[in-house]
């Protein structure tokens, strides 16, 4: 167990949908990443935020966006949902925003869309 | 933009042969870390490694970077079932993109 919790874990919804998945870092964490795994596919880097702010954008679609909390816990919404856009996506945390830190990742949240 | 690859994509092995995955990188990286990820699961920190021909070793497991800081490998020595999964090697850019290469996907039959 790596300390950081995604919810769902599973997802079902239809095309040209919204769903908006969660995720919580590891206690003491400041920094939370955002990815994208299709099936049998690498890891692809949505974003970075860290305390609030966004640190880094990589491949996200604009119709993706995310958030972090005060709290620190972190939100990737999705819409218009594509068939394409069925995938696994991870959260991971990281204690500071330097990208030599080692990073813990959630158990992720596997979307289905219809 | 930066690419990651790595080689082979795939590879079957007989229990207690060696392993070795290749990464490269399209730019020069600052750090290399290596994840593995076993079926079905999320990926797990196995090391990171900073230093321009840097070698590390975790028991089975030896790790290297290259002197240009653009090449990594990993080598399972001995391989066990356990050792079943994915390895990525993965780094950022000079503007904290993380970028994971493609990954090679382990089997190993007893």
């Amino acid at each position: 167990d790596s300390g950081v919790t995604q919810t769902p874990k599973h997802l079902i919804t239809a095309t040209g949908q919204r769903v908006t998945l969660r995720c919580s870092p590891r206690s003491g964490d400041l920094s939370v990443y955002w990815y994208q795994q299709s099936l049998d596919q690498g890891l692809q880097f949505l974003i970075q935020y860290y305390n609030g702010e966004e640190r880094a954008k990589g491949n996200i679609l604009e119709r993706f966006s995310a958030q972090q909390f005060p709290d620190l816990h972190s939100e990737l919404n999705l819409s218009s949902l594509e068939l394409g856009d069925s995938a696994l996506y991870f959260c991971a945390s990281s204690r500071r925003p330097s990208g030599t830190d080692t990073q813990y990742f959630g158990p992720g949240t596997r979307l289905t869309v219809l | 933009g930066q690419q990651v690859m790595q080689i082979p994509q795939y590879q079957h092995v007989q229990e207690g042969e060696d392993f070795t995955t290749y990464c490269n990188s399209s730019t020069t990286l600052s750090n290399i870390q290596w994840y593995k990820q076993r079926p079905g699961g999320h990926p797990v920190f196995l090391i990171q490694l900073v230093k321009s021909g840097e070698v590390k070793k975790q028991k089975r497991l030896t790790f290297q970077f290259g002197e240009a800081k653009k090449n990594s490998s990993l080598h399972i020595t001995a391989t066990q079932t356990t050792d079943v999964g994915t390895y990525f090697c993965a780094g950022p850019d000079n503007f904290n993109k993380f970028y994971f290469g493609s990954g090679t996907k382990l089997n190993v039959k007893p």
